[in-house]
């Protein structure tokens, strides 16, 4: 196992267009992670699953933002209609434990920028 | 609402010296975790260390130690014989059901 996958590394979109990242965790953590990173800041929470079930959501997750994690193993966060605002690093992170005192493994993040 | 403060937006250092990152959190939790996460240039953040608040004694990873001080909120990364593989953002956050960020401190190492 490599660790955590993210991909793509980047997308370049235009503003309107849906785009969607895929996150591979370390095979059987069970809890996922997705964080926004703009630049100069630390990373912002998005939401989280415990196997397939999506436990928390941030307020900040607006109703253009979708994620998803079928059968428990991979990720996907979708954006519709983006805008500007959404340029950003996303990031993935998986941890093995129910809670997050355990080691969280970061991917190396999907850089989107919205054109 | 929890937050973490990291008042030092950049810090430099010489190779081989001592230097010693803030943060301060406010929660009004008794229990909870706290962690330093390392990001270097365009690299996936990694774990530096992390706390328990239950747990008085400071953690120690090799050259990182913290000194958490309870009362105070206060929760302060040392890093002792400065590499230049230590170049990197540096993050400090709290536990709750999620982690929550400081903005971060760029650290810089001097050779």
């Amino acid at each position: 196992d490599t660790g955590v996958s993210q991909d793509p590394r980047h997308k370049i979109t235009k503003r309107g267009q849906n785009v969607t990242f895929r996150c591979d965790p370390i095979s059987e953590h069970n809890r996922l992670y997705w964080y926004r990173q703009t630049l100069g800041q630390g990373p912002e929470f998005l939401t989280y699953f415990q196997n397939e079930a999506q436990l928390e959501k941030s307020r900040l997750l607006s109703d253009r933002f979708s994620a998803e994690r079928p059968k428990g193993s991979f990720s996907t966060l979708e954006i519709q209609r983006t805008e500007q605002g959404d340029s950003a690093m996303y990031l993935c992170a998986s941890s093995p434990g129910q809670y997050m005192n355990t080691e969280a493994f970061f991917g190396q993040g999907t850089r989107l920028t919205v054109v | 609402a929890q937050t973490v403060t990291q008042s030092q937006p950049e810090m430099s250092v010489q190779e081989a010296e001592t230097v010693t990152l803030s943060c301060t959190y406010d929660t009004s939790e008794s229990d909870y975790y706290l962690f330093w996460y390392k990001q270097p240039p365009s690299r996936q953040m990694i774990l530096v260390i992390r706390q328990e608040a239950y747990k008085q004694q400071n953690a120690t990873e090799n050259r990182f130690s913290v000194n958490f001080q309870k009362a105070a909120k206060s929760f302060s990364l040392k890093i002792s014989d400065s590499q230049l593989g230590d170049a990197a953002m540096y993050f400090c956050a709290y536990y709750d059901y999620q982690l929550i960020w400081g903005a971060g401190t760029k650290l810089i190492i001097k050779p």
